[in-house]
């Protein structure tokens, strides 16, 4: 089974400009996650979605979205670029989501973002 | 608030020698604890998971431990080797909405 694919690994961007990320999850998950992993940070979370619907949002401005596809692939769009948007970007997806649900979320390699 | 926070930050031990991590948490309710490893650059992999009920959790030479009643996981890496220089992450599970609290991490550097 194909693990959690991250495009692309690495991007360099502009400040203002605007950039999509894609993660494809594990085959049968529907739940997919994203997270935002800066130096000193730990991960933070940005948003979840489940079968298309976003489930969870972190507290990040709005210039961070994201959406899900019937297929469970997710994309993550930053606009307007700033330099404190340069992080690894990771997604992890899992099987479900919701209450007292114990499965294991799976992460992907993630997308270096650096905004010059 | 829920909240995981970890210690130590960071540490430094001598290969083959055996090093214990600390995660306390304050969330509540909470259905699992998950305990996962991250090279540099690299995304989480999961090494144990434990829900409430659960005490103890081996993975090779990473074993946790979890006390429900002080809010308290620890995982102990048992003969360190390089390969083991990662950054450890202390994942809890908020039963009410299944959203992951991350801890912060402990960079561990094993050096020969």
């Amino acid at each position: 089974k194909a693990g959690v694919t991250q495009t692309p690994r690495y991007l360099i961007k502009t400040r203002g400009q605007q950039v999509t990320l894609s993660c494809s999850p594990i085959s049968g998950h529907r739940s997919v996650s994203w997270y935002q992993q800066t130096p000193g940070q730990g991960l933070q979370f940005l948003f979840e979605y489940f079968s298309e619907t976003q489930r969870n949002k972190g507290n990040f401005p709005g210039r961070f979205s994201g959406r899900q596809f019937s297929n469970s692939r997710s994309e993550m769009n930053v606009s307007t670029l700033e330099l404190g948007d340069s992080a690894l970007y990771l997604c992890a997806s899992r099987e479900g989501t919701g209450p007292r649900l114990n499965t294991e979320a799976f992460f992907g390699q993630g997308t270096r973002l650096t905004v010059v | 608030k829920n909240q995981v926070e970890q210690s130590p930050q960071s540490l430094i031990i001598l290969e083959g020698k055996n090093c214990t991590l600390q995660c306390n948490y304050t969330v509540s309710p909470f259905s699992n604890l998950r305990w996962y490893k991250q090279d540099t650059g690299r995304g989480p992999v999961s090494l144990t998971i434990m829900t409430f009920s659960e005490n103890t959790k081996s993975n090779g030479r990473y074993t946790a431990t979890l006390d429900a009643d002080t809010k308290q996981s620890s995982l102990h890496i048992t003969a360190s080797q390089l390969s083991d220089s990662a950054s450890y992450i202390c994942v809890v599970t908020f039963s009410n909405t299944g959203k992951l609290i991350f801890g912060q991490g402990t960079t561990l550097q094993v050096k020969p």
